[in-house]
């Protein structure tokens, strides 16, 4: 069954460090997304990524995040000058068709550590 | 935008009773309404799903049923079994945009 992988697992930085998390959403979904869960918390929605160019982003996606999709399989998110609040659980997701018709698949999701 | 709110936040039930979760949304356009089970320190992972043109899902022991009117839609799981034990989220998608809008979450404990 196909699936969305993400890399790392788990990343751990210092603040104010750079940082990039990797997807791989699943082949021929053309829909894709991140969201976060702060430990012990809801999962946020913090963009979402159509035809080359973000079609939705949350309040919490400020300039410090950027998406890209750097080639046809990758979809990356950056954080460029990470906060102590910016740890949580990341997790991509993709879906064949807008999301108010279809599954979102998740990935596996990163665990980011600031310290 | 969309708001979605979840009761309740713990859940302890006995093994074989069912359980049931419940949520509310703001926006009456939206018109898809996941549920996701979520076990520790893993993906939040599909369980069922209901679009606004129907009313009542049930797939094995878990159904979903979706009230349009009241804007509200609930989980029901009968004859709960340990493996049910995890946090269970609801989550809704406006009409016209992408994004699912997360309710809190629900911790369910299934005891023997």
């Amino acid at each position: 069954e196909p699936e969305v992988t993400q890399t790392p697992s788990h990343q751990v930085t210092q603040m104010g460090q750079e940082v990039i998390l990797r997807c791989v959403p699943i082949s021929n979904h053309l829909y894709f997304y991140w969201y976060r869960q702060i430990l012990g918390q809801k999962v946020e929605f913090l963009v979402s990524f159509y035809n080359n160019e973000i079609s939705e982003k949350s309040e919490i996606f400020d300039d410090q995040f950027s998406v890209e999709r750097p080639d046809g399989s990758n979809f990356t998110l950056k954080i460029r000058s990470t906060k102590l609040e910016d740890s949580a659980m990341y997790f991509c997701a993709s879906s064949d068709l807008a999301g108010g018709a279809t599954e979102a698949f998740f990935g596996q999701g990163t665990r980011l550590t600031v310290v | 935008g969309e708001n979605v709110e979840q009761h309740p936040s713990t859940l302890s039930v006995q093994e074989g009773d069912s359980a049931v979760i419940k949520c509310t949304y703001s926006d009456s356009a939206s018109n898809y309404f996941p549920w996701y089970k979520q076990e520790l320190g893993k993906r939040p992972q599909l369980i069922i799903d209901i679009r606004s043109n129907v009313g009542e899902k049930k797939d094995q022991r878990i159904a979903v049923t979706l009230n349009k009117t009241a804007k509200h839609f609930s989980l029901h799981i009968t004859e709960t079994q340990p493996e049910d034990s995890a946090v269970y989220f609801c989550a809704a998608t406006p009409g016209t945009a992408s994004k699912l809008t997360f309710g809190t979450g629900t911790r369910l404990q299934v005891t023997l």
